[in-house]
């Protein structure tokens, strides 16, 4: 089992749809962090949490520490939100853990 | 904008021949990493600096190796690339209490 992990693998929605993607994690972190990457593309921080919510844009974080888990939403989504989306938990000296990701389609 | 730079962002190489890849930063960061990701894998963590000091992952092969001259600037050199060895490698920093900030990444292709 590995030790982020991330749902659903796949998402394929219709533009304007809420989008929710899910990681729990069953290591002990500093903090978790959201990013996404572009195919072929380098990888952008979305979030960095360690409590609570957050918010930018479109773009929801939030965590639950105690039940070890974070969600990030979307709201209105666009095909430019196609992408994936990446869970990781920051361990240590911000040493990252990664999720498996969450391949994002948005359809027009 | 302060950000984190590497180039190239595509880099081909000659199997067996040396290649460098860099990496910049204008966050005044303390933590640099190199990260290699596989097509459709998560980013693995070669090593990483914390300040001078460098922390290398038990499962880095040996052919990779890293430079950090200063603050500023990291190296990735691949001394004999082979054919494995083709990937995105990511760059990023962090400090305490900062996200992360990565790179746009170079791509490398081994002929």
């Amino acid at each position: 089992k590995n030790e982020v992990e991330q749902s659903p693998q796949n998402l394929t929605a219709q533009e304007g749809e809420f989008i929710t993607i899910n990681c729990s994690y069953s290591v002990g972190i500093s903090a978790l962090h959201w990013l996404q990457q572009h195919p072929g593309g380098g990888i952008v921080s979305l979030f960095m949490l360690s409590s609570g919510k957050k918010k930018h844009g479109r773009l929801i974080a939030t965590i639950n520490i105690q039940e070890k888990h974070s969600s990030l939403h979307i709201t209105a989504s666009h095909p430019r939100d196609s992408a994936v989306y990446i869970c990781a938990a920051a361990q240590g000296a911000q040493k990252l853990v990664f999720g498996q990701g969450t391949r994002l389609t948005i359809n027009p | 904008d302060a950000m984190v730079i590497q180039n190239p962002r595509y880099q081909v190489t000659q199997f067996g021949k040396p290649v460098t890849l860099s990496c910049s930063q204008t966050l005044n960061h303390n933590v640099m990493y190199w990260y290699q990701q596989k097509s459709s894998q998560a980013p693995k963590l070669l090593f990483h600096y914390y300040d001078k000091d460098f922390n290398n992952e038990a499962d880095t092969p040996d052919n990779f190796q890293s430079r950090r001259p200063n603050t500023s600037f990291c190296f990735l050199d691949i001394r004999s690339p082979g054919l494995g060895d083709a990937a995105m490698y990511l760059c990023a920093t962090s400090s305490t209490g900062y996200g992360y900030t990565f790179g746009s990444g170079t791509r490398l292709t081994v002929v």
